[in-house]
């Protein structure tokens, strides 16, 4: 499965809303995972299950979709939400396949 | 709280094997509902998958790595390992290891470590 994150990198204000999409080149149902990694540190989950925000997660973060389309939506951009951000299908667990990496950067 | 640390040699040489282990802290490397798993990724590259194992010793690998690949758990210590043999630049990468949830995601990551392949 090849996982595609679009746009390479989205360039937004703070306070504006960001919307990232990933799309599977097949259906992955709502195995999808969302990720955020900032310069030197390890990937953090934010989304799992397409849509189920991961512990301690603000609510401005969100996911939607299924099958092959997948959005992550940031709704107000704050300061500490500049990272990359990566998706993960993992359909056929425990093997995953993430996308290239969405880059978010202050505008 | 769950905390993952990674620790091995940080410069190998071509052709030679590559071996970090991951400690597990704050909880057990025992329990049924997860596997621990291996991802790495490249200077200013993505994330791969290496594989996946869980405290019985049953193990995934990524098929591109399975030739090269050796993964084991030690649960009297809580810790799990990783060896990769015949190594070159192309192995040069940042080594996490983290919580691999079964059917579902990677919930806790350790700080990776920067492994450099290089003679």
């Amino acid at each position: 499965i090849v996982m595609t994150q679009s746009p390479a990198t989205l360039s937004v204000s703070p306070g504006e809303r960001a919307t990232l999409s990933c799309r599977a080149s097949e259906s992955v149902s709502s195995s999808l995972a969302w990720y955020q990694q900032k310069p030197g540190q390890a990937p953090r989950l934010i989304i799992y299950r397409a849509s189920t925000r991961a512990t301690g997660i603000p609510a401005r973060f969100s996911g939607s979709g299924s099958g092959t389309e997948f959005t992550l939506t940031i709704s107000s951009l704050q300061s500490e939400d500049f990272a990359v951000y990566y998706c993960q299908e993992y359909n056929n667990w425990p093997s995953g396949t993430f996308g290239q990496g969405t880059k978010v950067e202050i505008k | 709280q769950l905390q993952l640390l990674e620790s091995g040699p940080r410069l190998v040489r071509p052709s030679e094997t590559l071996s970090l282990t991951c400690t597990v802290s704050g909880g057990s490397i025992s329990s049924r509902s997860f596997f621990w798993a291996w991802v790495r990724q490249p200077p200013g590259g993505g994330l791969e998958w290496i594989g996946s194992i869980n405290y019985s010793g049953t193990i995934y690998y990524n098929p591109s790595l399975m030739s090269r690949v050796t993964m084991s758990v030690d649960t009297s210590n809580n810790q799990l390992s990783l060896r990769l043999i015949s190594v070159t630049a192309a192995d040069t990468a940042v080594y996490y290891c983290a919580r691999d949830a079964v059917y579902s995601s990677m919930d806790y990551w350790g700080q990776g470590t920067l492994v450099t392949v290089s003679s």
